[in-house]
């Protein structure tokens, strides 16, 4: 089976832009979750979504949101860019909820 | 948060075991996950405790114990290539919640 795939796998966004990134999961897993990790803070919760619902959202911004399609597929957005959202956003997805997850290799954003 | 505490760095020596523990703050949680992530990559998931003991895979255990509240990741015969972050998480509430990560420095 394919992996977790992300596009893209880097971006450079100057502040006040937005920004789409793209995650196919596993062929068959339902759950997509998204995580930030920065240095400082490792790896933060941003949201999970299973079978087009968001089931839960960390402690994050409005400026973050996300979506999941009917093939599983899942794109997460950030609008008015500021420089602390400069980060590493990894997707992870598993079969189920609360199951193993499986990281993709992650979009590096850097916000100018 | 649910207070997860792993020491931040950790070195041994090829060929030997290493204990990285993992301490936590809450209960009834569904599930304590290990991930190992090295520089650069992301996590790949190793080991996952339900129950408490050991779960074996490998050169790799976990063990976790509910009542203590922590668990532990041992990884015997230490590689040059186990140089990696290693990151404790707890599934509860409906939500991942990761560990900083301790990474471990293997020296030949």
């Amino acid at each position: 089976k394919a992996g977790v795939t992300q596009t893209p796998r880097y971006l450079i966004k100057t502040r006040g832009q937005q920004v789409t990134l793209s995650c196919s999961p596993i062929s068959g897993h339902r759950s997509v979750s998204w995580y930030q990790q920065t240095p400082g803070q490792g790896l933060q919760f941003l949201f999970e979504y299973f079978s087009e619902t968001q089931r839960n959202k960390g402690n994050f911004p409005g400026r973050f949101s996300g979506r999941q399609f009917s093939n599983s597929r899942s794109e997460m957005n950030v609008s008015t860019l500021e420089l602390g959202d400069s980060a590493l956003y990894l997707c992870a997805s598993s079969p189920a909820l609360g199951d193993e997850q499986y990281f993709g290799p992650g979009t590096r954003l850097t916000v100018t | 948060g649910q207070n997860i505490d792993q020491p931040t760095e950790m070195t041994a020596t090829e060929g030997a075991i290493v204990q990285i523990n993992c301490t936590y703050q809450t209960s009834g949680f569904n599930g304590l996950f290990w991930y190992q992530q090295h520089a650069g990559e992301a996590p790949t998931f190793l080991s996952y405790n339900v129950l408490d003991g050991l779960e074996e895979k490998g050169r790799f255990s976990s063990f976790l114990s509910r009542s203590k509240g922590y668990s532990y990741l041992l990884l015997k015969e230490l590689q040059m290539k186990d140089s990696a972050s290693y990151l404790c998480a707890l599934y509860n509430f409906n939500k991942f919640y990761f560990g900083s990560g301790t990474k471990l420095n293997v020296k030949p």
